[in-house]
């Protein structure tokens, strides 16, 4: 039973290239999100979603976008990337009626 | 949105002492929840706490939501409690369980 399992735990972009990051999870859980952490600022949702097929903005959206086509999965995209978006990423889940966050062990993300 | 502050920033224990962290949030809320970082960057679930008490070991939280505030207790502190707590609330009427997280708490526990 892996949990939430994050894929690449680590990237190296230069600005400007594309990626995607993957989430996936075997606990069956409804909701997923996508947050990103910096030093001092703890994490900031950027989007998340509540079933398959659905997605929403968090606070900090700009710049990444998302798909959910499957219930277990939940990628996110860099389009073209900034050294900005240099941080580490953490996908989460939770069950329907809780709340209560499951989070992967994180993805490092550093733009040149 | 929703402010939430976390006290102190940064707290360093000898080993054996115990310790309160403190979580202030500026509107209503119907989700809380305490976090553990480890030094090696995982984040695990302590509490889901919106209201009460409740323990767990050496760890506690109550969570006083009409004052707005959650503190979290840890007793006989140990090493492997280094690591830094957030503490993160939902606003009520947010929906989907969207977190708001505080700075945290940076807790080194030297023996």
């Amino acid at each position: 039973n892996a949990g939430v399992t994050q894929t690449p735990k680590f990237r190296v972009l230069k600005t400007g290239q594309s990626m995607t990051l993957l989430c996936a999870q075997d606990m069956n859980h409804e909701y997923m999100y996508w947050y990103r952490q910096d030093p001092g600022m703890g994490l900031r949702l950027i989007h998340y979603s509540v079933g398959e097929g659905t997605t929403a903005k968090g606070e900090v959206p700009d710049g990444y976008n998302v798909s959910r086509l499957k219930k277990q999965n939940f990628l996110l995209g860099l389009e073209s990337a900034a050294p900005s978006q240099t941080s580490v990423y953490f996908c989460a889940t939770s069950r329907l009626g809780t709340g209560e966050l499951f989070f992967g062990e994180g993805s490092r993300l550093t733009v040149l | 949105g929703i402010q939430v502050e976390q006290s102190p920033p940064d707290l360093i224990l000898q080993e054996g002492a115990n310790s309160t962290l403190r979580c202030n949030f500026s509107d209503s809320v119907n989700n809380l929840q305490w976090f553990h970082q480890n030094p090696w960057g995982q984040l695990i679930n302590l509490f889901y706490i919106p209201s009460g008490t409740k323990q767990n070991g050496r760890l506690s939280a109550t969570t006083v939501a009409t004052e707005r505030y959650s503190l979290l207790y840890i007793s006989s502190s140990q090493t492997t409690d280094s690591g830094v707590y957030f503490c993160a609330v939902e606003n009520s009427g947010a929906g989907s369980y969207q977190l708001t997280f505080g700075k945290g708490t940076k807790l080194s526990v030297i023996p």
